[in-house]
């Protein structure tokens, strides 16, 4: 089974501070995603890496930077939290589909961390 | 510009009351429909992936169809453990994006 673990449930921060929250996949997987969810909004995607410290902007990246140094690890920082920030973060893998292979796209969830910026 | 709506936003149902849910998408070209469940404060937890119209998946009391423009997530006899929010997503090809729908809340009453 895919398991896609992430460093902290519940954070609590205060304005200012910068914040460091990690994902790790153990199935080696090409793909990984950071996205927040907020109520009545639904999924919006941050940051997305497809290689070891390759990155591109998700729909919301502003006030938010990424760090991929290992293919299994993926890091999201809040370079200095605003209230605004406060959300639900999940991250997420795939894989890339094999040559000649049916496509094999599906995204697998972390168990997501509530942060809370005061 | 792809898109997903699905309805209805809330379903109440009783204990062995079957019903379906809808998602409607609109993408240039549809690489694979997912559906993940959700419980309250955790993460997508994930159900299903189709790929072409006509495709059917099933699992347990969830059944999962595909046509060119919705998909239905069918759920026969529910109880109450099937209570959660149901997600679908959509990735379109030449694209990394997953376009989500906001969800489904289903309550299931004994």
């Amino acid at each position: 089974d895919v398991k896609v673990t992430q460093s902290s449930r519940y954070l609590v921060k205060r304005t200012g501070e910068k914040v460091f929250l990690e994902c790790v996949q153990d199935m080696d997987h090409e793909n990984m995603f950071w996205y927040r969810q907020d109520p009545g909004l639904g999924l919006r995607l941050i940051y997305f890496s497809y290689d070891v410290k390759m990155k591109e902007k998700g729909d919301i990246p502003e006030g938010y930077s990424v760090s991929r140094e290992k293919k299994e690890r993926f890091s999201l920082i809040l370079e200095s939290a605003s209230t605004n920030q406060t959300s639900m973060y999940l991250c997420a893998s795939s894989q890339n589909g094999l040559a000649g292979a049916p496509p094999t796209d599906t995204q697998y969830f972390g168990p997501g961390t509530r942060l809370t910026v005061l | 510009e792809d898109q997903v709506t699905q309805s209805p936003e809330a379903l109440r149902l009783q204990e062995g009351e079957s019903s379906s849910l809808n998602c409607s998408y609109t993408v240039s070209g549809l690489r694979g429909l997912f559906w993940y469940r959700q419980d309250p404060g955790k993460g997508p937890e994930f159900l299903f992936t189709l790929y072409s119209a006509g495709e059917e998946k099933e699992k347990e009391r969830l059944k999962a169809t595909l046509t060119k423009k919705e998909s239905f997530l069918h759920i026969t006899a529910p109880k109450p453990e099937d209570s959660a929010t149901y997600l679908c997503a959509v990735h379109s090809s030449g694209t990394y994006k997953y376009i989500f729908g906001t969800g489904t809340r289903l309550k299931v009453l004994a």
